[in-house]
C-alpha cells in the first residue's frame, strides 16, 4: 500500500541553524511533491512545489530536493527563526489522478 | 477575496444526527477536496472532486457522502454521526490538468460528537 513518512513527530533546533526535515514515500509514483506550513488552530499554507525532472528548488531561506530513485524530499530552512516553529508537511500530487495525498507532518520549533 | 470558506467553524453534535459541512471557494478552480485531520495522523483525504458533477474516494469515506453542486460548492454530508467522526474537516481548491498547482485551504471545521 502506498505509504508517505516524515521523519520525526517533532524537531527541536537553536535559532540560526538550519532545519532539515525528511519526507519518504513508497509504493507511489508523484510527477510533484509539496510542502506547508501548518499553525496552531489553521488550515495548512502552501510554501513550495517541486516537479518530478527537478532535482531542488529554492525560495528564500528554503530549499528542496526531490530524489525520485530514492524516493525521498528534504526540506531545509536556513537561519531558522522562532516564527518559523509549525508543523510542515509533505505532500505527494500523483498529477492526473488529481489525489494530494500528504505526510503526517514534523512540528518544529526553533529554540531562542 | 475571500479565498476557501468553510461553515460551520465549530459543532458539536449528538450520536446518530446528521449534519452538511459547507464549503465554497471563489478561485475559479476545479479540483475541491475534504480531508480530516486527527492528533498524529496528519491530513486524511474523505472524498475528491476533479471537476464539477464527478466525485471520488479517498482513503477514509466510509459514513460521509459529498455533493459538488457547481463549480465553486464542495459540501460534505454525515448521515449518521458517530463518535470517531470528531475531527477536524478542511476543505481545499485547487487546478489540476494542465499542470497542478497548490491547494489551498479553509480555516476548518472543528467537530465534536458526543
Amino acid at each position: 500500500s502506498q505509504k508517505i513518512e516524515q521523519n520525526s513527530e517533532a524537531l527541536n533546533i537553536q535559532e540560526g541553524k538550519t532545519a532539515t526535515l525528511t519526507c519518504n514515500y513508497t509504493n507511489y509514483s508523484p510527477a510533484y511533491l509539496q510542502w506547508y506550513r501548518q499553525d496552531p488552530g489553521r488550515g495548512p499554507v502552501f510554501l513550495l512545489l517541486i516537479r518530478e525532472n527537478e532535482k531542488e528548488k529554492r525560495k528564500e531561506r528554503l530549499k528542496v530536493t526531490f530524489d525520485t530513485t530514492l524516493k525521498q524530499s528534504l526540506f531545509h530552512i536556513t537561519a531558522s527563526q522562532p516564527a518559523d516553529s509549525a508543523t510542515y508537511l509533505c505532500a505527494l500530487d500523483a498529477g492526473s489522478a488529481r489525489q494530494l495525498t500528504f505526510g503526517s507532518g514534523t512540528q518544529l520549533t526553533v529554540l531562542p | 477575496n475571500a479565498g476557501v470558506t468553510q461553515t460551520p467553524k465549530f459543532q458539536v453534535l449528538k450520536t446518530g444526527q446528521s449534519m452538511t459541512l459547507q464549503c465554497a471557494q471563489d478561485m475559479n478552480h476545479n479540483s475541491m477536496y475534504w480531508y480530516r485531520q486527527d492528533p498524529g495522523m496528519g491530513l486524511r483525504l474523505i472524498y475528491y472532486s476533479a471537476s464539477e458533477g464527478t466525485t471520488d474516494k479517498g482513503e477514509v469515506p466510509n459514513g460521509y457522502n459529498v455533493s459538488r453542486l457547481n463549480k465553486r460548492e464542495f459540501s460534505l454530508r454525515l448521515e449518521s454521526a458517530a463518535p470517531s467522526q470528531t475531527s477536524v474537516y478542511f476543505c481545499a481548491s485547487r487546478t489540476t490538468g494542465r499542470g497542478n498547482t497548490e491547494a489551498f485551504f479553509g480555516q476548518g471545521t472543528r467537530l465534536t460528537v458526543v
